[in-house]
């Protein structure tokens, strides 16, 4: 079956250190795969968007990973801050009938 | 700009009532998209709607009508609400060519 995870238990990290989120997928081919953000009671925020042919992108303490061997995107954020603290979600828009396919996310947490 | 606005923020129905769920944005967008976010799951797939007039089913749209009158706007219906229907609805909205979604605050739907 086709599936996206993302890791449901939160990720507690220290304020300062580099937090690593893991998006893993099955059974697709895809177009690319986008990350957002998510703070409770609002809707999803648009962070990074990785093609399929690009391995790496970066945007200020964000960079994203993409490794299609693998079907796997990891999502740093460096130097993480508390305000970092939020869930993320991965989205992968599959190439055989372009539709956007989103993981459950995981929820970040930045200690002080 | 207001970017995407959702109302209502909160509803509570009973089994068997009726409701409107309103999309408005302000940034032009061609495509609209209504989602339901619940725990632990993706976000899944409603409606959407390329352009004005036109709408098409998404992975979960049993239960649901919808309609794109006008550009600006895209709304969802529940023409007789059940328990499962219990949700968050976000609506979405893409600008031609692009790829980045762009959310609504979210509609909290309790059905009893």
């Amino acid at each position: 079956s086709q599936k996206i995870e993302q890791n449901s238990e939160a990720l507690n990290i220290q304020e300062g250190k580099t937090a690593t989120l893991t998006c893993n997928y099955t059974n697709y081919s895809p177009a690319y795969l986008q990350w957002y953000r998510q703070d409770p009671g609002r809707g999803p925020v648009f962070l990074l968007l990785i093609r399929e042919n690009e391995k790496e992108k970066r945007k200020e303490r964000l960079k994203v990973t993409f490794d299609t061997t693998l079907k796997q995107s990891l999502f740093h954020i460096t130097a993480s801050q508390p305000a970092d603290s939020a869930t993320y979600l991965c989205a992968l828009l599959s190439a055989s009938n372009y539709q956007l396919i989103w993981g459950a996310g995981t929820k970040l947490i930045i200690k002080p | 700009n207001a970017g995407v606005t959702q109302t209502p923020k909160f509803r509570v129905l009973k089994t068997g009532q009726s409701m409107t769920l309103l999309c408005a944005q302000d940034m032009n967008h061609e495509y609209m998209y209504w989602y339901r976010q619940d725990p632990g799951m993706g976000l899944r797939l409603i409606h959407y709607s390329v352009g004005e007039g036109t709408t098409a089913k998404g992975e979960v749209p049993d239960g649901y009508n919808v309609s794109r009158l006008k550009k600006q706007n895209f709304l969802l219906g529940l023409e007789s609400a059940a328990p499962s229907q219990t949700s968050v609805y976000f609506c979405a909205s893409v600008g031609p060519g692009a790829d980045t979604q762009y959310f609504g605050p979210g509609t909290r739907l309790t059905v009893l």
